[in-house]
């Protein structure tokens, strides 16, 4: 089954610092990946997803992602953080590639950022 | 468009009670989900359904742990009884296709078992 490990469990950074926040997944052939993001007090969104096609993603609020097969990875990130970036960040995958019939999503831990005015 | 509805928001009992959740799900979605969230943790899946038929429960915990989708609309979760360990935010997603695109979340029910 699918797995997923994100190394940080909580980052911490200053206003305009850049970002980037660590996912690796454990299933080598065609896979589909996002990002959720959970601001304080709100429900999961999504920030962003990679099907298929160019391996940099871009996401909304200027948060992108690049996949890179070789390393199994996925890692979000920003050039340049905000205050109301503030959050906590799941990285998530299907547990076993598309076409194996489960439609479920497997989540990493979470990252939490803060984000220091 | 409204989005997920989930109630309660919050809920708190004593261990070998039961409690329920509801769920609304976003209009015309047929798929739904819910999961659990222990502190600290990812969400995990409890049970799938399209429409009223629960496709994915090899997560849910039989013995105490019950769901329904009549009408292949609002949902319940059940639990009965609760134990300590029951303790975290379930929440409930739809999506308008059992696909790999985007699942919508509601703002989940935290429950805290004494």
């Amino acid at each position: 089954a699918q797995s997923v490990s994100q190394h940080n469990h909580h980052v911490i950074l200053s206003e305009a610092a850049s970002l980037e926040l660590g996912c690796n997944y454990s299933y080598g052939g065609t896979v589909n990946l996002f990002w959720y993001v959970q601001y304080p007090g709100q429900h999961l969104q999504l920030l962003l997803k990679y099907f298929s096609g160019d391996p940099l993603v871009k996401g909304i609020k200027g948060f992108e992602a690049e996949f890179i097969k070789s390393k199994f990875s996925f890692n979000l990130r920003k050039p340049s953080v905000q205050w109301s970036d503030t959050a906590e960040y799941f990285c998530a995958v299907p547990p076993l590639g598309p076409g194996a019939g489960s439609y479920q999503l497997t989540f990493g831990k979470g990252t939490k950022l803060s984000v220091i005015p | 468009e409204a989005g997920v509805v989930q109630s309660p928001r919050y809920k708190i009992i004593e261990k070998k009670q039961p409690v329920a959740f509801w769920c609304n799900p976003i209009s015309g979605h047929n798929t739904l989900y819910w999961y659990r969230q222990n502190l600290g943790q990812g969400p995990e899946l409890l049970i799938r359904y399209e429409n009223e038929e629960a496709v994915d429960d090899s997560q849910l915990p039989k013995d105490r742990f019950s769901a329904e989708r009549l009408k292949g609309v609002d949902s319940t979760l059940k639990i009965q009884p609760a134990e300590l360990g029951d303790s975290a935010v379930y929440l409930c997603a739809s999506s308008p296709l059992a696909d790999y695109n985007e699942q919508f979340f509601g703002p989940g029910t935290r429950l805290t078992v004494l």
